[in-house]
């Protein structure tokens, strides 16, 4: 079955960087387009980014472009996030997720795969 | 961006009762050339990633129980839980896929009566 499993959430101050990775099994990684989408505490889910399923092809929110970068490894079934200059509003759990069939960053369907998630608090 | 805007924002319902949770787009999610309504249900329950329920509006993931139902097109959707379960206990998020940025409703927070 599907399993996404992120890791890489600490608790980082203000500016300061940090990396996420979403480690995938259970299905063929390399032909999934893969998104980040974060959750405060308390809120609604927050779609952050997407990347194609070559790594070709990116977008992400407008609340974290210029900041977060997504890649991914085929070679390793890894996505990973690179998350710089954090900021106290970035404090979420952050979720990898798949969208089913799709393999490039602008094919729109549902998010049908979601992992356990990684907790990141952004604290001076 | 589309917004989605769900209510109530709370309810609670009986055990074995219906259960109808609303969700209105900003603007239209049905995409005319394949006449799909870009739109998702999912279930979150506390310290558990949103589970997908419902897509194209009206369609039941696979092993959701059939209580589960989603209707509506264009701008405004429901979701419908019959005959409520005391597992049914979570909050509800509906999502629109039609355009970037994929966006999320605000939530319903369902409980028993």
């Amino acid at each position: 079955q599907v399993q996404l499993v992120e890791s890489g959430g600490d608790v980082v101050q203000p500016g300061r960087s940090l990396r996420l990775s979403c480690a995938a099994s259970g299905f063929t990684f390399s032909t999934s387009a893969m998104h980040w989408v974060r959750q405060a505490p308390g809120k609604g889910p927050e779609w952050m980014s997407v990347i194609s399923h070559d790594g070709s092809s990116k977008d992400y929110a407008d609340s974290v472009k210029g900041r977060f970068t997504i890649s991914r490894d085929n070679s390793k079934n890894i996505l990973y996030l690179q998350m710089n200059s954090l900021r106290v509003e970035d404090t979420a759990v952050f979720y990898c997720a798949r969208t089913a069939d799709c393999l490039s960053a602008s094919c729109y369907r549902q998010f049908d795969s979601w992992g356990q998630g990684t907790l990141v608090t952004v604290s001076s | 961006d589309i917004v989605m805007t769900q209510s109530p924002d709370s309810l609670a319902v009986s055990l074995g009762e219906r259960a109808t949770i609303n969700c209105r787009s900003s603007q239209s999610v049905l995409y005319s050339s394949n006449n799909k309504n870009y739109l998702a249900w999912y279930q979150q329950k506390p310290g558990q990633p949103p589970k997908l329920l419902i897509y194209w509006a009206s369609t039941r993931e696979s092993g959701v129980p059939d209580r589960f139902s989603g209707s509506g097109s264009g701008t405004d959707f429901t979701l419908t839980i019959s005959n409520l379960q005391a597992e049914d206990v979570a909050v509800y998020y509906c999502q629109q896929y039609y355009g970037t940025p994929r966006t999320f409703g605000q939530g319903t927070k369902l409980e028993i009566k």
